[in-house]
């Protein structure tokens, strides 16, 4: 089973800065299989980047996915207020889906 | 775009067994290559796929939960639906449906099932 491992577990950012998120994995992904959510208090989690890099339908030009093999990264280019969220990596393979524990994005 | 209803009991009793249907509407559940997925989230924690099946009825468990879980799709329906046997308080969570390819662009709302006597 692949294990995923987000870092920071907290990132404390004001709005219209630059937020730098991290996904590990244990061993290599296909970048078409790493996707990133964003979830809101109460909320179902929303589709961001699909493919490591392909943003989802109606998500803003902000966000931005990279990276292959075992490191990725999401960045968003300038928070906004509603992006302060937790966000959460996933990946398929062998079979299997499993998620990042999750990066908390708060307000400084 | 593909709408996803969760539903089933809110309470569940130790050692019982919890049944969750999703409803789906917006799309036939036999006509896309999509994978049906139950993903749960206990509260204030992340999240944790349960299991997925694709279209063509094959089922996909994980490993941590597999002898406990089964996942079936009432064609007739378009509903999809979660057993989990032998629960515990671990298992207290936010239950969610989705649906997508390796992804899920698709959500219902959740349904809070908690386990306890």
């Amino acid at each position: 089973e692949i294990v995923l491992t987000q870092s920071p577990g907290t990132l404390s950012l004001s709005p219209g800065e630059r937020a730098t998120l991290s996904c590990r994995a244990s061993q290599s992904v296909s970048n078409s299989y790493l996707a990133w959510y964003q979830q809101k208090p109460g909320q179902a989690p929303r589709l961001l980047i699909y493919g490591t890099s392909s943003r989802a339908s109606g998500i803003p030009g902000r966000f931005s996915g990279s990276g292959s093999g075992t490191d990725f990264t999401l960045t968003i280019s300038r928070l906004e207020p509603e992006d302060f969220a937790v966000y959460y990596c996933q990946q398929y393979g062998y079979s299997r889906w499993t998620f990042g524990q999750g990066t908390k994005v708060e307000i400084k | 775009q593909l709408q996803l209803q969760e539903s089933g009991p809110g309470l569940v009793k130790p050692s019982e067994t919890l049944s969750l249907t999703c409803t789906v509407s917006g799309g036939s559940i036999d006509s896309s290559s999509y994978y049906w997925a139950w993903i749960r989230q206990p509260p204030g924690k992340g999240l944790e796929w349960i299991g997925s099946i694709y279209y063509t009825g094959s089922t996909y468990q994980n490993p941590s939960l597999e002898s406990r879980v089964t996942i079936s799709v009432d064609t007739s329906k378009n509903q999809f639906s979660l057993k989990l046997s032998s629960v515990t308080a671990a298992d207290t969570a936010v239950y969610y449906c989705a649906t997508g390819g390796y992804n899920y662009d698709s959500w219902g709302q959740g349904t809070l099932v908690t386990v306890s006597s």
